[in-house]
């Protein structure tokens, strides 16, 4: 089975653009969540989609925005890039009726802002 | 506010030796507790799971203790390998669907 997929691999865009990042999940899991991974820091909560509902959201700003599709793939959306949101993009699916929220992780998006 | 460390330094350690990674928390009062294991350019990998009421729990070489009092978490792999390589990574989560990360100790086992 394939695992959790995102597209593109990397990025390089500029301050003040836009960008939108793609995942889909493991197939039957249901339940989507966004990390970002700045260099030498562990992953930071943005979102979490279950059944197209967000269900959960971080400390982050509203630049920020994320949905999820009838088919439970997801994208997050990111305005006006700053330089800090360079950072590696997580995706992470897991499975209806997982209580303790194990993450199967995609391989990530290195976003490159200059 | 929350706040999650893991070992400051990163291990080296011998082939053959156990490896011991420290969790500690404050202001958190987590439901349950994730050992994730990250190899360069990759997304973190599930190990192993602890919840709030269990003191150890193991899996192959790995074990993981969790003392609610002290709010702390050791992560142990026990003879080691080369290929136990990598960077570990503790996260805590409780009932609102978000797991907050530590920064995470790499390890590296020499042959």
């Amino acid at each position: 089975d394939a695992g959790v997929t995102q597209s593109p691999t990397h990025l390089i865009k500029t301050r003040g653009q836009h960008v939108t990042l793609r995942c889909s999940p493991i197939s039957g899991h249901k339940s989507v969540s966004w990390y970002q991974q700045v260099l030498g820091q562990g992953p930071q909560f943005i979102f979490q989609y279950y059944e197209k509902e967000e269900r959960g959201r971080g400390n982050f700003p509203d630049r920020f925005s994320a949905r999820q599709f009838p088919n439970y793939s997801s994208e997050l959306n990111v305005n006006a890039l700053l330089l800090g949101d360079s950072a590696l993009y997580l995706c992470a699916s897991s499975w209806e009726g997982n209580s303790y929220n194990e993450q199967f992780f995609g391989p990530g998006t290195r976003l490159t802002v200059l | 506010s929350q706040k999650i460390e893991q070992n400051s330094e990163a291990l080296n350690i011998q082939e053959g030796k156990t490896a011991t990674l420290t969790c500690n928390y404050t202001n958190y009062s987590p439901a349950y507790l994730q050992w994730y294991r990250q190899d360069p350019g990759r997304g973190p990998v599930f190990l192993l799971l602890i919840r709030e009421n269990e003191k150890e729990k193991r899996k192959e070489r790995l074990k993981v203790t969790f003392d609610t009092t002290l709010k702390q978490s050791l992560f142990h792999i026990t003879a080691s390998q080369p290929a136990d390589s990598a960077t570990y990574l503790c996260a805590l989560g409780s009932n609102d669907y978000k797991l907050s990360f530590g920064a995470g100790t790499t390890v590296t086992v020499r042959a």
